[in-house]
């Protein structure tokens, strides 16, 4: 089963509102990682977060990692039609270094 | 293309066949992994290698799952006796520890396809 749970399953948006993703471990992690899967695609890396309360911006996104290293989220500010896709969560923790488990993901749409 | 490959990128099998995939990843990669995706879910970890080892293996494989990397370059998953419930997307990574990257780049996948 699902080790990491992410909320929202799915969201749809209208161009230029704002899109938020989270992530939750019930353990704490060593890492966390997010990537992006386009529909028929196969998942493209974004960003790591190591350090508790780390924030990390790229560009329109910005991905926070939780002081106690359990809980992320990812925002979008704008979000535009490129930003279509379904972003996944993936921790690894200490014991298990090289292992990650992934969140269900969350389907953006985005509507113009 | 220096990416992730991967073949076959579909494989329709009846059940009870067995099944073998390849992946070649990023070649200064040392470690290696395989998931499986099912629609509407997150890749679920399978195995991972790094070089020619094989270091962790999901309890959720089960016995009719191997994986090898024998030279410590490409892997092949093997799936014997295959049943519905195994049709899946098949997805391999690599990353590279050497720089201290944890970024698993991913290969296209193999969709298998079970009847």
């Amino acid at each position: 089963g699902q080790q990491v749970m992410q909320i929202p399953q799915y969201q749809h948006v209208q161009e230029g509102e704002d899109f938020t993703t989270y992530c939750n471990s019930s353990t704490t992690l060593s890492n966390i990682q997010w990537y992006k899967q386009r529909p028929g695609g196969h998942p493209v890396f974004l960003i790591q977060l190591v350090k508790s309360g780390e924030v990390k911006k790229q560009k329109r996104l910005t991905f926070q990692f939780g002081e106690a290293k359990k809980n992320s989220s990812l925002h979008i500010t704008a979000t535009q039609t490129t930003d279509v896709g379904t972003y996944f969560c993936a921790g690894e923790r200490g014991s298990t270094l090289g292992r990650l488990y992934f969140g269900r993901g969350t389907q953006l749409t985005v509507w113009p | 293309d220096t990416g992730v490959s991967q073949d076959p990128r579909h494989k329709i099998t009846k059940r009870g066949q067995n099944v073998t995939f390849r992946c070649d990843p990023i070649s200064e990669h040392n470690r290696l992994y395989w998931y499986r995706q099912t629609l509407g879910q997150g890749p679920e970890f399978l195995t991972y290698f790094q070089n020619e080892a094989q270091l962790e293996k999901s309890r959720l494989l089960s016995d009719r799952f191997s994986a090898e990397r024998p030279k410590g370059s490409f892997s092949t998953l093997e799936i014997q006796r295959t049943e519905q419930g195994d049709s899946a997307m098949y997805l391999c990574a690599s990353s590279s520890l050497n720089r201290g990257d944890y970024e698993q780049y991913f290969g296209p996948g193999t969709r298998l396809t079970v009847t």
